[in-house]
């Protein structure tokens, strides 16, 4: 089956523990993303990658790290996690030249206390 | 700044009647347009993809873009209680893969 994949798909964490979500996608897409999203916020995106070793800030990037070695995996890093970064989490998947249609995981819901 | 503006709801249908929703995007340049519908708690889910002018249909759904006029809508006909959802606007603005996304709207699908 096509899918996204996200572990953990909760996390209660204290502030200032690193963290790590994992982002997988087994569709050979090239292109990965991270958002988040916030009551009245909406979607924000935080990183992408183009493709391995190549990755660029979304809107919201400060306090968040990425990095892509393998193609199927784009995971996303908190250093030192704040409260203000308690949020729902999506990683999304796309194929180059397809429309640029994006497919989401399933979602993880971050809670920094 | 690059906005996407959807219709706040929420917008309530009764079952069986058409629901509307409107999207407007502020970049002229924009090519993609996209309609997810979003259920509580879990994660955006492609519905339908549109990328000329005019009307593109798939099933019940249809999505009708305007570029003159920068707007998107999506028509949901015979509405059923399982439509109830949060609807998702994204716009694809410079040709790549950054999508930015509208705040959504909410659609409640009374029997």
């Amino acid at each position: 089956e096509a899918q996204v994949t996200q572990n953990p798909r909760y996390l209660i964490t204290v502030t200032g523990k690193k963290l790590t979500v994992t982002c997988s996608q087994n569709m050979n897409h090239e292109y990965m993303s991270w958002y988040r999203q916030d009551p009245g916020l909406g979607l924000r995106q935080i990183y992408y990658s183009m493709n391995v070793e190549v990755t660029d800030k979304g809107d919201v990037p400060e306090g968040y790290k990425v990095s892509r070695k393998e193609k199927r995996n784009f995971p996303l890093i908190l250093e030192s996690p704040s409260p203000n970064q308690t949020s729902l989490y999506f990683c999304a998947s796309a194929r180059q030249g397809a429309g640029y249609e994006q497919y989401f995981g399933p979602g993880t819901r971050l809670t920094v206390t | 700044q690059k906005e996407v503006e959807q219709n706040s709801g929420p917008l309530s249908v009764p079952e069986g009647a058409i629901a509307s929703l409107n999207c407007t995007y502020s970049d002229r340049v924009s090519q993609s347009f996209f309609w997810y519908r979003q259920y509580s708690g879990k994660s955006p889910e492609l519905i339908m993809s549109i990328y000329s002018n005019g009307d593109k249909e798939d099933g019940r759904f249809t999505a009708q873009l305007n570029k003159a006029s920068q707007y998107v809508s999506l028509l949901i006909r015979d509405s059923q209680p399982s439509d109830s959802a949060t609807y998702l606007c994204a716009v694809n603005y410079r040709n790549d893969y950054k999508l930015s996304f509208g705040a959504g709207t909410t659609v409640t699908v009374r029997a």
